[in-house]
């Protein structure tokens, strides 16, 4: 069974743009979480999605925003980037039960220039 | 506001010796309490989760922890250091309405001393 899958893994912008990122969940599973790694913030939750609604917030300005299709793959987007938005994100997927594991992808390494 | 708290940044143990990573949590109802792993470059990986079914949780790779009320603490242990332990180690945290909300701690990276 594949893992969770998330392209490209890695980008590199200019403050001022935009990005999309995404994410493949494995086969079957309909939750979708997007976090922030970096440095100085550590892990931050950034959304979850489950059959194409947005079921969880984290605080995150509006410049974040995601969406998930019908086949439960999710693309996270980012306007006006930041230096601070360089960061490795993170997509994990699961069945979307409260007590199903989350699947970790290897991320994408963004960096803001 | 449901948070964790992990006791040292940095942890350093002898191959063959026990593991122990510290993670406190604070939450306002009672909490879904997780350990994850991270290899250089590469995403999380759960090693064990707590959903109240049971204080002593296994998980992967012979690590455990226990939920202990009391002590508002659930510390990360292995009996037997291996090398290939070295990693970043996170505990994070989420209430029980919202399981896909986690709040990590700020990780402890163990090094494997052989």
């Amino acid at each position: 069974k594949a893992g969770v899958t998330q392209t490209p893994r890695y980008l590199i912008k200019t403050r001022g743009q935009q990005v999309t990122l995404s994410c493949s969940p494995i086969s079957g599973h309909r939750s979708v979480s997007w976090y922030q790694q970096t440095p100085g913030q550590g892990l931050q939750f950034l959304f979850e999605y489950f059959s194409e609604t947005q079921r969880n917030k984290g605080n995150f300005p509006g410049r974040f925003s995601g969406r998930q299709f019908s086949n439960s793959r999710s693309e996270m987007n980012v306007s006006t980037l930041e230096l601070g938005d360089s960061a490795l994100y993170l997509c994990a997927s699961s069945l979307g039960g409260v007590t199903d594991t989350q699947y970790f992808g290897p991320g994408t390494r963004l960096t803001v220039l | 506001a449901q948070s964790v708290t992990q006791l040292g940044s940095h942890v350093s143990v002898s191959e063959g010796a026990l593991v122990l990573l510290r993670c406190n949590y604070s939450s306002s109802v009672p909490p879904y309490l997780f350990w994850y792993v991270q290899y250089p470059n590469q995403g999380l990986q759960l090693l064990l989760k707590y959903t109240s079914a049971a204080t002593l949780v296994k998980g992967i790779n012979g690590f455990e922890a226990e939920f202990k009320k009391s002590e508002t603490s659930f510390h990360l242990t292995k009996p037997s250091a291996h090398m290939s332990d070295a990693a970043e180690y996170f505990c994070a945290v989420s209430d029980s309405g919202g399981y896909q909300k986690v709040t990590f701690g700020t990780g402890t990276k163990l090094q494997v001393i052989p």
